[in-house]
């Protein structure tokens, strides 16, 4: 069965920074894309940011540009995701989901497996 | 504010048929396929409907999907106090960079 295990959520303050783990097993983790999706207390979902199975290709949200940086360690089964300059509108619950293809956006890739989340919470 | 439109919320009472529509644009809707994930309280979303219309292993067939041009929709017949939850619409954009979009959610109460 396909597990999905983030890690690294906290209390932090803004501007400081964070880095989230999610540790994947029990399928071929090279061959498939992975995403963050976050979730704000009692709101909807927003996704965040991909990367392709090989790492070659990034994208990310226009709200985190420039200061999230995803990145993945294929030999270790794991992604990540660094953010810096956190603001308090960054406090979510961070899904790690798996895409059905190797780069993201295929036509019919679609998220099929999602961790249970980590907490990340901004505030002075 | 979400790039796909969805109702805040929808409401049945058990055995009725309710459906959720989802709204989008040439570049997210129109050019891609939909999935629909189900949200229940406390939990991770889980994937309930691919490719516009196509049910996951496990996944009752009262649920269905659809889509036409820049709309979908999500329908639930036979509806039961377990389906309970917020559902997301979500698509491939595919202007700029390409990015996920999703849209804003809607709560289902089953009366």
């Amino acid at each position: 069965e396909v597990q999905l295990l983030e890690s690294g959520g906290g209390l932090v303050q803004p501007g400081e920074s964070l880095r989230l783990s999610c540790a994947a097993s029990e399928f071929t983790f090279s061959n498939y894309a992975i995403n963050w999706v976050r979730q704000a207390p009692g709101k909807g979902l927003e996704w965040v940011s991909g990367i392709s199975g090989g790492g070659g290709n990034t994208y990310y949200a226009d709200s985190v540009k420039g200061r999230f940086t995803i990145s993945r360690d294929n030999s270790n089964n794991t992604v990540y995701l660094q953010m810096d300059s956190l603001r308090a509108d960054d406090t979510a619950v961070y899904y790690c989901a798996k895409e059905t293809s190797s780069t993201s956006g295929w036509y019919g890739a679609r998220f099929d497996n999602w961790g249970q989340g980590t907490l990340v919470t901004v505030s002075s | 504010q979400s790039v796909l439109t969805q109702p805040p919320s929808a409401s049945g009472t058990p055995g009725q048929r309710v459906t959720i529509s989802c709204s989008g644009s040439n570049s997210n809707i129109g050019t891609s396929t939909v999935n629909w994930y189900q949200q229940l309280p406390g939990t991770a979303p889980k994937l309930l409907i691919y490719s516009n219309n196509q049910r996951p292993s496990g996944v009752p067939d009262r649920f269905s999907g659809s889509k036409s041009g820049t709309s979908a929709s999500l329908a639930i017949s036979g509806l039961q106090s377990d389906d309970e939850a917020d559902y997301y619409c979500a698509a491939w954009d595919d202007s700029l960079n390409g990015y996920w979009v999703f849209g804003g959610g809607t709560k289902l109460t089953v009366l």
